[in-house]
């Protein structure tokens, strides 16, 4: 089954704001992964957040993940045109299994 | 660390014909690899898991007899479509996870553009 449904499916922003989307799932986790798709390209992986952790920084990149409510977050601060791209969540499991990701465009 | 590569990068092909994507981790071993397939602005499906030394395993609906899976190696997986029709044309993309789990995730290829023309 999906583990990770990515919510909006698109964000529109301007350079030096904020962008946060959101993750949910639907089953028990270990932990859940951020990823990110640049047109035409494979996915990178951006973060990896514990089930036993509540929030977690990276450079420009703060997750956060509530477990009660099977949801994380991911916020990228002060962004960039650079950071246009597609973000997909995938609850931990053996398998990734991915939503339709939130495509994020960062106008300069 | 944890890199896989994956080529081609895009491929066309006349319909009709195979088409050989190769999924290799480059400084890892990888006993298993997985194959997704993306449509336009559509998240990736996964289509099968690729395991070392034995069948893959396929997802339901994905015909294991035209999507031909072989991992005969720890570093190489390879995907080839057989009798590629337009309605193959997709974006596929390979998987493998790191041991270093915890650091790495899972990584991916940089994807295969197919188009059967």
């Amino acid at each position: 089954s999906q583990q990770g449904e990515e919510d909006p499916q698109a964000l529109s922003i301007q350079e030096g704001e904020n962008a946060t989307m959101n993750c949910s799932y639907k089953t028990s986790i270990n932990n859940l992964q951020w990823y990110r798709q640049n047109s035409g390209r494979g996915l990178v992986h951006l973060i990896l957040i514990r089930s036993n952790e509540r929030e977690k920084h990276s450079g420009r990149l703060r997750v956060t993940l509530d477990t009660s409510k099977k949801s994380s977050s991911l916020l990228i601060t002060a962004s960039r045109a650079a950071d246009t791209a597609s973000y997909f969540c995938s609850g931990g499991s053996y398998i990734p299994t991915f939503g339709r990701g939130t495509s994020l465009i960062v106008h300069p | 660390g944890a890199v896989v590569s994956q080529h081609p990068s895009r491929v066309i092909c006349k319909s009709g014909t195979s088409v050989k994507i190769e999924c290799r981790s480059l400084d890892f071993q990888a006993t298993t690899m997985f194959w997704y397939r993306q449509f336009p602005k559509q998240s990736l499906m996964l289509m099968a898991t690729s395991n070392e030394g034995s069948k893959a395993t396929y997802e339901q609906g994905v015909e294991k007899d035209k999507f031909l899976i072989n991992h005969a190696s720890l570093t190489l997986s390879t995907l080839t479509v057989t009798s590629a029709h337009p309605e193959d044309s997709s974006f596929y993309i390979c998987s493998a996870r790191a041991e270093q789990v915890d650091n790495y995730g899972y990584t991916f290829g940089s994807g295969t553009r197919l188009t059967v023309v």
